[in-house]
């Protein structure tokens, strides 16, 4: 079964730092990875998504995420973090015709001046 | 981009009662819905799969008969909690997915909805 695990479900950086979120996939088949930001009381945002066409995948808000399939990873950077990002994030795997989406734990990225 | 709403955003509802739970692909039409549930600082936990026109699919572990879900039209679907409890006091997100063949397996989310039940 198709599994999400992100590492560590606490980050914090110091304003203007680099953010460093982890995400690793358990995957035959590479699937159709994405990074989604939640916000208190507010439903998902897409960041970014890899659909195969290129490894290192640009999304909003300054963030990008590579895809490694020699390591399974997703990991999500942005090299500045700024008050704003504070949030939970979320990486998710979709694979098949099914449509579902497999969620990891979540990450609260905190943000100190 | 597409845009997914939820109604309503808030609801608070004494134990025992019944909470339908709207959910609108407002500029394209879903294919497939998602409902999700998700506790404080927890991840999001797929309840059911909703196909426009057909029964939905529930992921183990959800009772079907509790949480009742129709998709009766190609841009919504609901999602009615029968005889609420506050153990099912949880954020409820649904998402909403266009499919075509060979395109990824983006959802759209909805804003979610947050049920307390009393």
């Amino acid at each position: 079964a198709q599994s999400v695990t992100q590492l560590g479900s606490h980050v914090s950086v110091s304003e203007g730092a680099l953010v460093l979120l982890r995400c690793n996939y358990s995957s035959s088949v590479p699937p159709y990875l994405f990074w989604y930001v939640q916000y208190p009381n507010q439903g998902l945002q897409l960041l970014l998504k890899y659909t195969s066409a290129a490894t290192l995948v640009k999304g909003i808000n300054g963030f990008e995420a590579e895809f490694k399939k020699s390591e399974t990873s997703f990991h999500l950077t942005k090299p500045s973090a700024h008050m704003s990002d504070a949030a939970e994030y979320f990486c998710a795997a979709g694979s098949g015709n099914t449509g579902k989406l497999i969620f990891g734990q979540g990450t609260t990225l905190q943000v100190k001046p | 981009g597409a845009v997914v709403s939820q109604h309503p955003s808030r609801v608070i509802c004494k134990s025992g009662t019944s909470v339908k739970i709207e959910c609108r692909s407002l500029d394209f039409q879903a294919t497939t819905m998602f409902w999700y549930r998700q506790f404080p600082k927890q991840s999001l936990m797929l309840m059911a799969t909703s196909n426009e026109g057909s029964k939905a699919t529930y992921e183990q572990g959800v009772e079907k008969d509790k949480f009742l879900i129709n998709h009766a039209s190609l841009t919504l679907s609901t999602l009615t909690v029968t005889s609420a409890h506050p153990e099912d006091s949880s954020f409820y997100i649904c998402s909403a997915r266009v499919w075509l063949a060979g395109v990824d397996n983006e959802q759209f989310f909805g804003p979610g909805t947050r049920l307390t039940v009393l």
